[in-house]
């Protein structure tokens, strides 16, 4: 366990469906990440979260909808999804580099969600 | 956009020997750090370089960071089979810690 938690850990939808994977984390992180990983792809820096504000967007569809309503907290909405974004969807936490210094700023990671859309 | 890139994408040796793994980086960065991942599972953080460091060592990895080039190394001595996984370098400039596309390393017993 690394104190990161995803739910659920795997997950099918149709492409008219709406879902949410959930990421909760346990170790006072201020900063939360979304990755995607796909098949012979690298990992996907999607959306990173300081202290609850998104600061980075890394060009990601808008059907992929991030929410962060607390630092412990991180969520991904997810609504008409093509069969594309089948992929190991991450999660991680640190510590805030910027306001942290030059603390340690290791993300630790949650298990992800395989999720397959049909 | 991806940042570090890992040298080769794949390597299989034999119980007992070192494994080299390379990364090359394209922009300035705070720290690099190197995860380990299970076939299809999180990612699990191994060891960290500082910017100003050029070397560092945690029990069998031995890590290189040469900033003037952009590229660091990973050193896994006397291989077990369980180190069989992919293995990723990972740049922190800021908010971003972007990874790059892994090696897999393949330990036989």
């Amino acid at each position: 366990e690394t104190g990161v938690t995803q739910t659920p850990r795997h997950l099918v939808m149709g492409m008219t469906n709406k879902k949410s994977l959930k990421c909760e984390q346990h170790l006072g992180h201020n900063a939360m990440y979304w990755y995607k990983q796909s098949a012979k792809k690298p990992l996907e820096l999607m959306f990173v979260y300081s202290l609850e504000e998104r600061v980075e967007n890394n060009s990601v569809p808008s059907r992929f909808s991030p929410e962060c309503p607390n630092s412990s907290h991180l969520f991904l909405h997810l609504h008409t999804l093509q069969p594309e974004d089948s992929a190991l969807y991450l999660c991680a936490s640190s510590q805030d580099y910027v306001k942290a210094g030059t603390v340690n700023t290791e993300a630790f990671f949650g298990q992800g969600t395989r999720l397959t859309v049909v | 956009s991806q940042q570090g890139e890992e040298d080769p994408q794949a390597l299989s040796i034999q119980e007992g020997e070192n494994a080299t793994m390379n990364c090359s980086y394209k922009t300035s960065i705070n720290n690099l750090q190197w995860y380990r991942q299970n076939s299809g599972r999180g990612l699990v953080h191994l060891i960290l370089i500082r910017s100003n460091e050029r070397e560092k060592h945690s029990g069998r990895l031995r890590v290189t960071l040469d900033t003037s080039k952009k590229s660091s190394s990973l050193l896994i001595t006397a291989s077990r089979a369980a180190d069989t996984a992919s293995y990723f370098c990972a740049t922190r400039a800021g908010n971003m810690l972007t990874f790059g596309g892994g090696t897999r390393l393949m330990v036989k017993p």
